[in-house]
C-alpha cells in the first residue's frame, strides 16, 4: 500500500526545476504532499482529491492522474528554502482512514 | 494559528519500561493519528483514531501499543514494554476531515530506548 516515490534524491542549483513522482498500485481517494526539513515535523503543501486535478502554491504545483494512480509535484525556479525531504502520502479509496507515506525524496538546492 | 502540541519532546527510557506520549489535538479536529519516523527513514503510519476508537492500525501497532483519549483533550500513545527498535520520533497528527483534509503534525516526541 505504500506509494512509490521517485527519484530518491535530487540536487538542484537555485532557479532550476524538479519533478517528483508518486505512484500507487491501488485506487486512490487522495494524494497529499508534505515537506520535512531536518529535525522538524512534516509540513503540508497540498492535497489533490479529484482525478486530473492540479493545484498550485507559489512556484510549487502538483497534478493527479486518477487513471494511472499517479501524482507529480513540480518545483519551478527552485529556491534554497525548497531544500528538504518531500513525502507523498496516499489515502486509498474505500473509506480507509489513514494516509500512507512514501519513502521520501531528498531535495537539496545549492547556490 | 492552531497547533498540535506533543509532550515530552524527548524521552530516554530503559528497555522494558512503559512510556506514554501525549498529544493535544487542535480543538475542532476529529481524526487523530500516530506516526513514527526512525532516524533518516520514512514516516510510518501506526494508528488512526476516530470517535473514541481505533479506525485503522498497522502491523507495527502490536499488543505492546495502545491509544486512548482519557479526558477528551489529551490523545495518548502508550508503549507497554519498550524495545530498542522502538527508538524513533513519534508524531501525532490530526485533521478535521479524514482523507480530504490537511494533516497537522505536532513537533514530535523523540524516544530513545537504551
Amino acid at each position: 500500500q505504500q506509494p512509490v516515490q521517485s527519484p530518491q534524491a535530487v540536487i538542484l542549483r537555485e532557479g532550476e526545476d524538479a519533478v517528483i513522482n508518486c505512484s500507487s498500485s491501488k485506487a486512490l481517494y487522495s494524494v497529499h504532499w508534505y515537506r520535512q526539513k531536518h529535525g522538524e515535523a512534516p509540513v503540508f503543501l497540498m492535497i489533490l482529491l479529484k482525478g486530473g486535478e492540479q493545484k498550485g502554491h507559489d512556484k510549487i504545483s502538483a497534478s493527479f492522474n486518477e487513471k494511472k494512480q499517479q501524482s507529480s509535484l513540480y518545483l519551478t525556479a527552485s529556491q534554497l528554502s525548497y531544500s528538504g525531504t518531500y513525502f507523498c502520502g496516499t489515502e486509498l479509496s474505500g473509506g480507509y482512514q489513514k494516509v500512507t507515506f512514501g519513502i521520501g525524496t531528498k531535495l537539496q538546492v545549492i547556490p | 494559528e492552531p497547533e498540535v502540541t506533543q509532550t515530552p519532546s524527548h524521552q530516554v527510557t530503559q528497555m522494558g519500561q512503559e512510556v506514554i506520549l501525549r498529544c493535544v489535538p487542535i480543538s475542532n479536529h476529529l481524526y487523530f493519528y500516530w506516526y513514527r519516523q526512525i532516524l533518516g527513514q520514512k514516516v510510518e503510519f501506526l494508528v488512526s483514531f476516530y470517535n473514541n476508537e481505533i479506525s485503522e492500525k498497522s502491523e507495527i501497532f502490536d499488543d505492546q501499543f495502545s491509544v486512548e483519549r482519557p479526558d477528551g483533550s489529551n490523545f495518548t500513545l502508550k508503549i507497554r514494554s519498550t524495545k530498542l527498535e522502538d527508538s524513533a520520533m513519534y508524531f501525532c497528527a490530526t485533521t478535521i476531515l479524514a482523507g480530504a483534509g490537511e494533516l497537522f503534525f505536532g513537533e514530535g516526541s523523540r524516544l530513545t530506548v537504551l
